[in-house]
């Protein structure tokens, strides 16, 4: 099945600076690789997302870019603030037949500091 | 809309007890997942659903069963509770069409279950 790796597992940055969180994927048939957010004791919430037909997707202060020959995609925050303190999922799935399964990498804790 | 909703929000269970977790969408959606989130950890698939009567096992299926009676609602059974089930689990719905490669997903609240 499909196995997600997620790095760093925490991240500190200055308000103002950029975080960038990386993952890779394993089954090239991957084709659509959310990022949620979650803050502590909520639920995760969809932030960006992309499909494998586009290589880049940017929403404000928030890009996601896609490798699909090195099975790779990162999460680009500019302009931090501290209410981007939170953890940071980001997953990948297969559209099979009539599934759509999601598998999660283990999460990034990012912290912004003042 | 209320969206995703689960009950209850928080449960202690005994060993060997059984209980439903109630999940439940309004916004039409034909897929259904329940996930769980153990401390520190991402989430992983339990079960889902394609649709009314269309159930499929996900990566962590042992010990559970679902059901899915209508477009509205999927319960998760846990029939004998045993303490590694201990963990926080999420519901979540999405549509996804036919030519959709992946939608988004809609996270419930949460259920947090400790099995002591």
């Amino acid at each position: 099945g499909e196995n997600v790796e997620q790095h760093p597992s925490t991240l500190s940055v200055q308000e103002g600076d950029s975080a960038v969180i990386k993952c890779t994927y394993s089954d090239s048939a991957s084709n659509y690789f959310p990022w949620y957010k979650q803050e502590l004791g909520k639920r995760p919430q969809l932030i960006i997302d992309i499909r494998s037909n586009v290589g880049e997707k940017k929403d404000q202060r928030i890009a996601v870019t896609l490798n699909k020959t090195a099975k790779h995609f990162s999460l680009h925050i500019t302009e931090t603030q501290p209410e981007d303190s939170a953890v940071y999922f980001c997953a990948a799935s297969i559209r099979r037949g009539g599934g759509n399964k999601l598998t999660f990498g283990t999460g990034t804790q990012l912290k912004v500091e003042l | 809309n209320a969206g995703v909703t689960q009950t209850p929000k928080f449960r202690i269970l005994k060993i060997g007890q059984s209980m439903t977790l109630q999940c439940a969408q309004d916004m039409n959606h034909n897929y259904m997942y329940w996930y769980r989130q153990d401390p520190g950890m991402g989430l992983k698939l339990i079960y889902y659903s394609v649709g009314a009567g269309i159930t499929d096992k996900g990566e962590v299926p042992n010990g559970y069963n679902v059901s899915r009676s209508t477009t509205e609602d999927f319960p998760l059974r846990l029939e004998l509770a045993a303490p590694s089930q201990t963990s926080v689990y999420f519901c979540a719905s999405s549509y996804l069409g036919q030519r959709s490669l992946g939608e988004t997903q809609y996270f419930g609240p949460g259920t947090r279950l400790l099995v002591l």
